[in-house]
């Protein structure tokens, strides 16, 4: 069935390197996808989202490609910092204007951790 | 604090009770959104409302759940005869259209 997942469940990194965290997805009715951090105990926390007739978006300090080619979505975080430590999440939405309604479908999430 | 506000945070009932949940949303949005997250996974879409109407309900939406936005402001979760599938994070989360869904930090359920 149509889903979206991730690669890696954890991802380890070092204090001030680049992190890059993947997700697949494979509706290729989906128009628009978003990055979500998730804290212990907290809700999902809005990053960064692109739609499908972008392939590339720049926030601060991150950055979302989507290849709809091979339908990866991937999140650049520069610089990774101990704050940055969570559950991270791709989420993608089918388009209203295709009957897709507004709700979002969730991967399984990467927990990044950042090692001092 | 203009975030999404949920209540309460943690809710521990006995199997059968009726548990209710609330949620303020971010105002002037007019969406509004429940999902359902278990450890280890990422949120599952429930149901959604615009204004006050109800748009769309998962078929995870069985029928001893439900969801009510009666002035299209607030909204209220009810989920009667609980058991212990029930278990589980409940959130929320409210838009301006279709723009980025900002989430409150949940009602953590347990089922006891």
């Amino acid at each position: 069935g149509e889903s979206v997942g991730l690669h890696l469940p954890t991802l380890s990194v070092q204090e001030g390197d680049n992190s890059i965290i993947n997700c697949a997805y494979s509706n290729s009715a989906s128009d628009y996808f978003i990055w979500y951090k998730q804290e212990s105990g907290k809700g999902p926390q809005f990053i960064i989202d692109i739609r499908s007739n972008m392939d590339k978006r720049q926030g601060q300090r991150v950055t979302v490609l989507l290849n709809k080619t091979v339908k990866h979505l991937s999140l650049q975080i520069a610089a990774t910092q101990p704050g940055d430590s969570a559950v991270y999440f791709c989420a993608e939405r089918v388009g209203e204007l295709t009957g897709g309604g507004n709700k979002l479908t969730f991967g399984t999430g990467t927990q990044l951790k950042v090692e001092l | 604090d203009t975030g999404v506000s949920q209540n309460p945070r943690h809710k521990i009932t006995k199997r059968g009770q009726n548990v209710t949940f609330r949620c303020d949303p971010i105002s002037e949005h007019n969406r509004l959104y429940w999902y359902r997250q278990t450890l280890g996974q990422g949120p599952e879409f429930l149901t959604y409302f615009q204004n006050e109407a109800q748009l769309e309900k998962s078929r995870l939406l069985s029928d001893r759940f439900s969801a009510e936005r009666p002035k299209g402001s607030f909204s209220t979760l009810e989920i009667q005869r609980t058991e212990q599938g029930d278990s589980a994070m409940y959130l929320c989360a409210s838009s301006f259209e279709a723009e980025p869904q900002h989430f409150g930090d949940g009602t953590r359920l347990s089922i006891l």
